[in-house]
């Protein structure tokens, strides 16, 4: 089946570095990504939806200079959460459908998720 | 805004029970419906999925879920639960139209206990 590969899977970060996330689409092109935020004990929320060779679209409440999202191609997108702090600690996932007339009728497939703890 | 509900916040079970998992999302269009399981420690796996058709959908490891239109549920179920069933469960749903994201109720955690 399609795999979506996220990483770092686990990530330590000192407050105010940055921190770049990569999720891939290793067997399908998509041209539309997906990030979500996961808290604890907590469902995913979606923090935007990333288009390949267009601005992302962040949902309300997310800012969108503090989480820098790239596009650059149809089977890679990078979430980098700037000047981190820690109430950015969270698990972050991404998500990818394949944008072909193969993955009409699919359902998203999911990264192994980015477990982010800023200290 | 589309919203999906999960009731449950934690189910515990014994092993062999039965498992009914609630689900009810706000939304008057043509959806998507998804089950994932997230073990622990692991990635979001798809459980079943509902596009057209059969209502009744067969999962993986034995789950199946119905889709009740009338209802707007898509609750899963299993008949005869495993210790190896211990999980986060999520119900999602996807309007079917364009790319659009999936949308997450809260999740249910499932404790099976021998």
């Amino acid at each position: 089946g399609a795999v979506v590969s996220q990483h770092p899977s686990r990530v330590i970060c000192k407050s105010g570095t940055s921190v770049k996330i990569e999720c891939r689409s290793l067997d399908f092109q998509a041209t539309t990504m997906f990030w979500y935020r996961q808290f604890p004990k907590k469902s995913l929320m979606l923090m935007a939806t990333s288009n390949e060779g267009s601005k992302a679209t962040y949902e309300q409440g997310v800012e969108k200079d503090k989480f820098l999202i790239n596009h650059a191609s149809l089977t890679l997108s990078t979430l980098t959460v700037t000047s981190a702090h820690p109430e950015d600690s969270s698990f972050y996932i991404c998500s990818a459908r394949d944008s072909g007339p193969e993955g009409k009728n699919t359902e998203a497939f999911f990264g192994q998720g980015t477990r982010l703890t800023v200290v | 805004a589309q919203s999906v509900s999960q009731h449950n916040h934690h189910v515990i079970l014994s092993e062999a029970a039965s498992l009914e998992l609630g689900c009810n999302y706000s939304y008057g269009g043509t959806v998507n419906l998804f089950w994932y399981v997230q073990y622990p420690g692991q990635h979001l796996q798809l459980l079943l999925k509902y596009f057209s058709g059969d209502p009744l959908v067969k999962g993986i490891k034995g789950f199946e879920a119905e889709f009740i239109k009338s209802k707007f549920s898509f609750n899963l179920r299993k008949p005869s639960v495993q210790w190896s069933d211990t999980a986060e469960y999520f119900c999602a749903v996807r309007l079917n139209s364009g790319n659009t994201p999936l949308v997450f109720g809260k999740g249910t955690r499932l404790s099976v206990i021998a």
